[in-house]
């Protein structure tokens, strides 16, 4: 059975700043997903990573899969405001169901 | 393309009563999907359909039914509701896995839904 877990759970942090958040899974899934959602919205897609080593990047968002390690990242370039929503991840599971992590709360301070 | 539209935005229940929550898709999918969201929990799958006259549980399917008699409708049916079903739902659609590839899912704007 496929479990996702991201962390933090929670990240308050300074405009400018890096930081990473972490999803791990917990058996093979081909194919991790990454979402937003800002509050009271929808979601929307952000990436799909569909092998080992992919690397996608959009603005000051970068995500990587690590599928050995069953992890994935997603990386915040110098932070803006306007990066501040919730991060899912998502793994894809043999059922071709997608299990959802809870979430990472990001607020970015000016 | 108006994409994933769901309908109502909000609805107030009390315990008992019974609704039909809409969800429709212009993007010719043949996978639809109904989530729910909690507070601190990310989405649950409580159940889906891969086409047309076909629906199959989800992870958390108890007290819900639903239909998909056109392609681009589900409906997402409480029979009888409870303050436990108090939730965000979310309608979402995609392309079949082998087809897209990146079986990316669509999603609605949702319907916060509240059982007194």
């Amino acid at each position: 059975e496929l479990k996702v877990e991201q962390n933090p759970l929670f990240l308050s942090m300074q405009e400018g700043k890096n930081y990473t958040i972490y999803c791990n899974y917990s058996t093979t899934s081909d194919r991790l997903y990454w979402y937003r959602q800002d509050p009271g919205k929808s979601l929307e897609s952000l990436f799909v990573l569909l092998s080992n080593g992919a690397v996608k990047q959009e603005g000051r968002l970068m995500a990587s899969l690590d599928t050995k390690a069953r992890l994935s990242t997603l990386h915040i370039t110098a932070a803006v405001h306007d990066l501040s929503a919730t991060y899912f991840c998502a793994g894809a599971d043999s059922n071709y169901q997608l299990i959802w992590g809870a979430g990472t709360k990001l607020i970015i301070k000016p | 393309n108006a994409g994933v539209t769901q309908t109502p935005k909000f609805r107030v229940l009390k315990t008992g009563q019974s609704m039909t929550l809409l969800c429709a898709q212009d993007m010719n999918h043949e996978y639809m999907y109904w989530y729910r969201q909690d507070p601190g929990m990310g989405l649950r799958l409580i159940h889906y359909s891969v086409g047309e006259g076909t629906t199959a549980k989800g992870e958390v399917p108890d007290g819900y039914n639903v239909s998909r008699l056109k392609k681009q409708n589900f409906l997402l049916g409480l029979e009888s509701a409870a303050p436990s079903q108090t939730s965000v739902y979310f309608c979402a659609s995609s392309y079949p896995w082998l087809v897209s590839g990146t079986y990316e899912q669509y999603f609605g704007p949702g319907t916060r839904l509240t059982v007194t």
